[in-house]
């Protein structure tokens, strides 16, 4: 079955150091990757996505991912975390089909401690 | 980039009654418009999926006379939740397809900021 795995349900660092959010997918062909951000009680904002294009992809806020194929993953990073980065971070993976439709993380919350 | 809003953002409705939530795409068409279910500390689950001037194609498991989905519209789509339940009570996010920047692939959805339903 098709799936995508957050590794870590709750990620915490400290503001200036490095964010790692780590995802994985199983697939036999490659999907469109997506990470997205939700603030509380808000909606989801899109982060990055990946269309087989670039492997490394940049994102609004700084976040940057990338896809590595032969490891089925599709990572978040951030070189220096910000206290307004604190948030659950969801990827999400598109099989295709007639639909389109999204298939969820499980999530990760990231806590930035000053 | 396209917006998409949902109103009410919040709303509390005792047992028995009915509830609708809105769902606009403001500066595009949408033909597909999808609806989810968020618990607490937990991930989206798609409920359905609403396709304008035809009927919603339901997830499994997810009650079609329960969760009313209209798409009447390019630009609007409805989700009624009837007889509301405690058990209801959740977080609601909609989104919508734009055919025009995702050249009508599965790709691009844009999300609304969601609506807070408590059913007392």
């Amino acid at each position: 079955a098709q799936s995508v795995t957050q590794l870590d349900s709750h990620v915490s660092v400290s503001e200036g150091t490095p964010v790692l959010l780590r995802c994985n997918y199983s697939s036999s062909y490659s999907p469109s990757l997506f990470w997205y951000v939700q603030h509380p009680n808000k909606g989801l904002q899109l982060l990055l996505k990946y269309t087989s294009a670039a492997t490394l992809v940049k994102g609004i806020n700084g976040f940057e991912a990338e896809f590595k194929k032969s490891e089925t993953s599709f990572h978040l990073t951030k070189p220096s975390a910000h206290m307004s980065d604190a948030a659950e971070y969801f990827c999400v993976v598109n099989y295709g089909g007639s639909q389109g439709n999204l298939i969820f993380g499980k999530g990760t919350k990231l806590s930035v401690k000053p | 980039g396209a917006v998409v809003s949902q109103h009410p953002s919040r709303v509390i409705c005792k047992s028995g009654t009915s509830v609708k939530i809105e769902c606009r795409s403001l500066d595009f068409q949408a033909t597909t418009m999808f609806w989810y279910r968020q618990f607490p500390k937990q991930s989206l689950m798609l409920m359905a999926t609403s396709n304008e001037g035809s009927k919603a194609t339901y997830e499994q498991g997810v009650e079609k006379d329960k969760f009313l989905i209209n798409h009447a519209s390019l630009t609007l789509s409805t989700l009624t939740v009837t007889s509301a339940h405690p058990e209801d009570s959740s977080f609601y996010i909609c989104s919508a397809r734009d055919p025009g920047t995702s050249g009508g692939g599965p790709d691009e959805q844009y999300f609304g900021p969601g609506t807070r339903l408590t059913v007392t």
